[in-house]
C-alpha cells in the first residue's frame, strides 16, 4: 500500500516562508496524483487550501501555494501569520484510492 | 452555503454495528460531487476510508475497511451512510464526511463536516 509521507515538524518565523512536501512511495509524485492541501487546528475540522496541485480553494489566503518540485507535492507559505500555526496533510490520489499524507506540525515562532 | 453534518457516532462494544449518517444541504446533493468519509483516531492524522459516486452505484473503500464498511447515498434524502459492522477497537476515531468534485483533469476537495465520534471498547 502506498505510504505518503511528509515532514513531521517545520518551524518559521513570522513574516517568514516556509515550505511543506508530500512524497509518495511509489515514485515522484505528479500532476496525475491531484494533490490536495488542508490546514487543521486543534479541535477543528480540517480545512481545505489547494485542489489538483495547485488551485487555492476560493476561501484560500493568498499566501499559500501549491506546486510539484523535485517529485513532490508542496505547499508554500509566504509571509506566515501566527493563525498560520497548525497542522497540514496533503492527500494524493493513488489509482482509485486516496492516501493522506502523515502531516506536519508548523509552528510559528 | 454548504453543510455537511454527520450523525450517528457512539459508543460500541468490539464486534459491533453502527451506522453513520452524513446529510449534506446548500447544494445539488445528485450534481457531479462524491462523497467521502475520513476518519482521525485521537492524537493521530487523518485516514482516508471510502467513498461513493454520485450515482450511487461506483464505491472505494480503504484495505483496512474492506468487507466490514459499506458506503450508500439516498439522494432523495441527500444523505450518505456508512454502515460499519465487525467495529475493532482500532476504529475509533473522529469520522468527517467531505464533499470532493472530480472534473476531466481535476480533483477538488472542498467542503468538510464537523466530525461524529465513534468509541469501540468494552
Amino acid at each position: 500500500q502506498t505510504v505518503v509521507t511528509q515532514e513531521p515538524s517545520l518551524t518559521v518565523s513570522p513574516g517568514g516562508t516556509v515550505t511543506l512536501t508530500c512524497a509518495s512511495s511509489t515514485g515522484a509524485v505528479t500532476s496525475g496524483y491531484y494533490p490536495n492541501w488542508f490546514q487543521q487546528k486543534p479541535g477543528q475540522a480540517p480545512r481545505a487550501l489547494i485542489y489538483s496541485t495547485s488551485n487555492k480553494n476560493s476561501w484560500t489566503p493568498a499566501r499559500f501555494s501549491g506546486s510539484l518540485l523535485e517529485g513532490k507535492a508542496a505547499l508554500t507559505l509566504s509571509g506566515v501569520q501566527p493563525e498560520d500555526e497548525a497542522d497540514y496533510y496533503c492527500l494524493l490520489y493513488c489509482g482509485g484510492a486516496y492516501v493522506f499524507g502523515t502531516g506536519t506540525k508548523v509552528t510559528v515562532l | 452555503e454548504v453543510q455537511l453534518v454527520e450523525s450517528g457516532g457512539g459508543l460500541v462494544q468490539p464486534g459491533g454495528t453502527l451506522r453513520l449518517s452524513c446529510a449534506a444541504s446548500g447544494f445539488t446533493f445528485s450534481s457531479s460531487y462524491w462523497i467521502h468519509w475520513v476518519r482521525q483516531a485521537p492524537g493521530k492524522g487523518l485516514v482516508w476510508v471510502s467513498r461513493i459516486h454520485t450515482d450511487g452505484t461506483t464505491t472505494t473503500y480503504a484495505d483496512s475497511v474492506k468487507g466490514r464498511f459499506t458506503i450508500s447515498r439516498d439522494n432523495a434524502k441527500n444523505t450518505v451512510y456508512l454502515q460499519m459492522n465487525t467495529l475493532r477497537a482500532e476504529d475509533t476515531a473522529v469520522y468527517y464526511c467531505v464533499r470532493v468534485r472530480v472534473g476531466a483533469a481535476s480533483v477538488e476537495v472542498d467542503n468538510w463536516g464537523q466530525g461524529t465520534l465513534v468509541t469501540v471498547s468494552s
